[in-house]
């Protein structure tokens, strides 16, 4: 099956400085990638998904790129803020939405003021 | 639209119990799929269930089953609980089984 790697798995950047999380996946059949954010004692919040049709996508101050030669996705939060701390997952699914996620482990960003 | 609901938000059982976990989508989505997260495992697919019918299953036991009711309600159980099912439970809706997923404010299960 799927497995998805995702590194670091911990990640502290200053204030205003921009953060970068990286996953590769196993299974090239793959072609949705969200990636959700979970701060502590809350639920997981998708922030950015995109597709394996289309090689980065960006949404103010995220943006996630895609390698499907290489099988690597990864996010892009420029300008960080003391609100962006929090706990990033990347995932992968072979049938856009449903096919089953698979996550990667996890990143804990804290952001230094 | 009100968000995926969860109940109950905490529940505590002693092994060997059995358990039941209700999901209520967002009006108007039919999928909805049940995660285990645990600190060791991180985030596991369980299932997935689409107009009341299962369509993708996980690596867990036979013990962890689910079933969706026909206004898209989703239910889970665990029978023989055991210390190892402690963990946070979420569920996630989305309109179709292409749909992005949204996710439940999950039920933290403690076995004891």
């Amino acid at each position: 099956g799927e497995n998805v790697e995702q590194h670091p798995s911990t990640l502290s950047v200053q204030e205003g400085d921009s953060a970068v999380i990286k996953c590769t996946y196993s299974d090239s059949a793959s072609n949705y990638f969200p990636w959700y954010k979970q701060e502590l004692g809350k639920r997981p919040q998708l922030i950015i998904d995109i597709r394996s049709n289309v090689g980065e996508k960006k949404d103010q101050r995220i943006a996630v790129t895609l390698n499907k030669t290489a099988k690597h996705f990864s996010l892009h939060i420029t300008e960080t803020q003391p609100e962006d701390s929090a706990v990033y997952f990347c995932a992968a699914s072979k049938d856009f939405g449903n096919e089953k996620l698979t996550f990667g482990t996890g990143t804990r960003l804290t952001i230094i003021p | 639209k009100a968000g995926v609901t969860q109940t109950p938000r905490y529940l505590i059982k002693t092994r060997g119990q059995q358990v039941t976990l209700s999901c209520s989508p967002i009006s108007g989505h039919r999928s909805v799929s049940w995660y285990q997260q645990t600190p060791g495992q991180g985030l596991q697919f369980l299932f997935e269930y689409f107009s009341e019918t299962q369509r993708n299953k996980g690596n867990f036991p036979g013990r962890f089953s689910g079933r969706q009711f026909s206004n898209s309600r989703s239910e889970m159980n665990v029978s023989t609980l055991e210390l190892g099912d402690s963990a946070l439970y979420l569920c996630a809706s989305s309109l179709n089984r292409r749909e992005t997923q949204y996710f439940g404010p999950g039920t933290r299960l403690l076995v004891l």
